[in-house]
């Protein structure tokens, strides 16, 4: 069966980076999209942007361009975010979702990180 | 506009029928998905494209569109259907992804 299985919790001081996986499972991994969605506490669903898995091009939110970086291990059915200069308002459950024809069919369980000094 | 936008609350009599609605002007040139979130879990997709219910999905969820808005339907609502549910769609470069603002369904 189709699976994402994202990586653990994070806790990260201002100005730090955070780097979350989102592994692949249960079908051909350079054959969907990637989109990462976060969500504040309490808050609406936030689009970051997407990779194309196959050949790793990006598009990012305008909102997190020059902060965010997507890449991908096809040999670990791995997809990766990496947002950089943390604040506060970055404290927010990261998810990873399958795009495609059926957008958002399958979704990772989550990665909560927490943004504290 | 790449908006979209949701009523924040509805409220719905178990057993009876809910429509929930969704606006954006890019509604007039691409499909809205629908995600039911409960608290505390991820996101599900529980509608896409035309009126497209994912394996597993119960039938009384439909969805529809006219113009700019899009509309999830539950007909027949049941208590476990209580969640948060938000609209997706393509924003006007049709290379992105948008999110409504979110509606919250109490089921009384």
């Amino acid at each position: 069966q189709v699976q994402l299985v994202q990586s653990g919790a994070e806790v990260k001081k201002p100005g730090a980076s955070v780097k979350i996986s989102c592994k692949a499972s249960g079908y051909t991994f350079t054959t969907y999209a990637i989109h990462w969605v976060r969500q504040a506490p309490g808050q609406r669903l936030e689009w970051m942007g997407w990779i194309n898995v196959d050949n790793g091009n990006t598009k990012y939110s305008q909102n997190f361009q020059g902060r965010v970086t997507f890449t991908r291990d096809t040999y670990a059915s791995t997809v990766y975010m990496d947002l950089s200069s943390l604040r506060s308002e970055d404290t927010a459950v990261y998810y990873c979702a399958r795009g495609g024809g059926v957008p958002g069919d399958y979704w990772g369980q989550g990665a909560l990180v927490t943004v504290s000094s | 506009s790449s908006e979209l936008t949701q009523d924040p609350t509805v409220s719905v009599a178990l057993g009876q029928t809910v429509r929930i609605t969704c606006q954006g002007d890019s509604l007039r040139s691409h499909y809205a998905s629908w995600y039911q979130q409960k608290s505390g879990q991820a996101p599900i997709l529980v509608i896409y494209g035309r009126n497209n219910r994912p394996s597993g999905i119960p039938d009384r969820f439909s969805g529809s569109s006219s113009g700019n808005t899009a509309s999830l339907t539950i007909t027949g609502t049941q208590a476990e259907d209580e969640a948060d549910y938000y609209c997706n769609s393509r924003d006007s470069s049709g290379n992105a992804w948008v999110f409504g603002g979110g509606t919250k369904l109490t089921v009384l």
